[in-house]
């Protein structure tokens, strides 16, 4: 089983409010990710955590919060975007890199597809 | 740094057509390749890959011979359905760093 799984699929939301995406693995990857992906554009990577620790923010604005509560889960936690952070989100995950070996395996969801009106 | 190059789109091609999209890359010591597909409204999925030079990766009917010498890994499928129409992204991942390096992406249509 190769799956990530997103929540929301699609999310309309106000400069003002706060919403979270959700992801979840249960593949035993202990590396996740976010990506953000304009029309148009390949993925940009925004976080990277490694054994549920964030390993890689991408200077990232802090209206953007992530959160990894376990090894499965990793939320994006939105609040005060502006309407050029519509965007698809992906979540992303695979095993941990390790010294010495070429790169693993990245898996992506579905996707966010995130509105900001 | 790493980089990949990718062949412009987009492309259009009739069904049953032979299909070739060029992807080339820059990066120091031996990186893993990848095609991920982004069919129309979807996240991305992993295609094919391969690890190491001379490793052919193959899925659905779609292959991508890793050429260190060329350091080239194109993908190629002999005969191309309407249900390929997607865009291509070729990446590579490598061993000194956390980040999947993408191409521009190759939108494809096919017609029938």
């Amino acid at each position: 089983d190769t799956e990530v799984t997103q929540t929301p699929k699609h999310l309309v939301m106000g400069m003002t409010n706060k919403k979270s995406l959700k992801c979840e693995q249960h593949m035993g990857h202990r590396a996740m990710y976010w990506y953000k992906q304009k029309a148009k554009k390949p993925p940009e990577l925004m976080f990277v955590y490694s054994y549920e620790k964030l390993s890689i923010n991408e200077s990232v604005p802090s209206r953007f919060s992530p959160e990894c509560p376990n090894s499965s889960l990793l939320n994006l936690h939105l609040h005060a975007l502006q309407p050029e952070d519509s965007a698809l989100y992906l979540c992303a995950s695979s095993q941990v890199r390790q010294a010495g070996r070429s790169g693993n395996t990245i898996y992506f969801g579905e996707g966010s597809w995130l509105t900001v009106v | 740094g790493d980089s990949v190059t990718q062949m412009e789109g987009p492309v259009t091609l009739s069904e049953e057509a032979f299909l070739t999209i060029n992807c080339t890359y820059t990066a120091t010591g031996y990186p893993s390749l990848f095609w991920y597909v982004q069919y129309p409204g979807e996240g991305l999925q992993l295609l094919l890959k391969a690890t190491k030079a001379d490793d052919k990766g193959s899925n659905k009917g779609f292959e991508a011979t890793y050429r260190k010498e060329t350091t080239s890994f194109h993908l190629e499928k002999g005969s191309v359905q309407v249900s390929d129409s997607a865009v291509y992204f070729c990446a590579l991942h490598n061993f000194g760093n956390e980040k999947l390096t993408f191409g521009t992406g190759t939108r494809l249509t096919i017609i029938p």
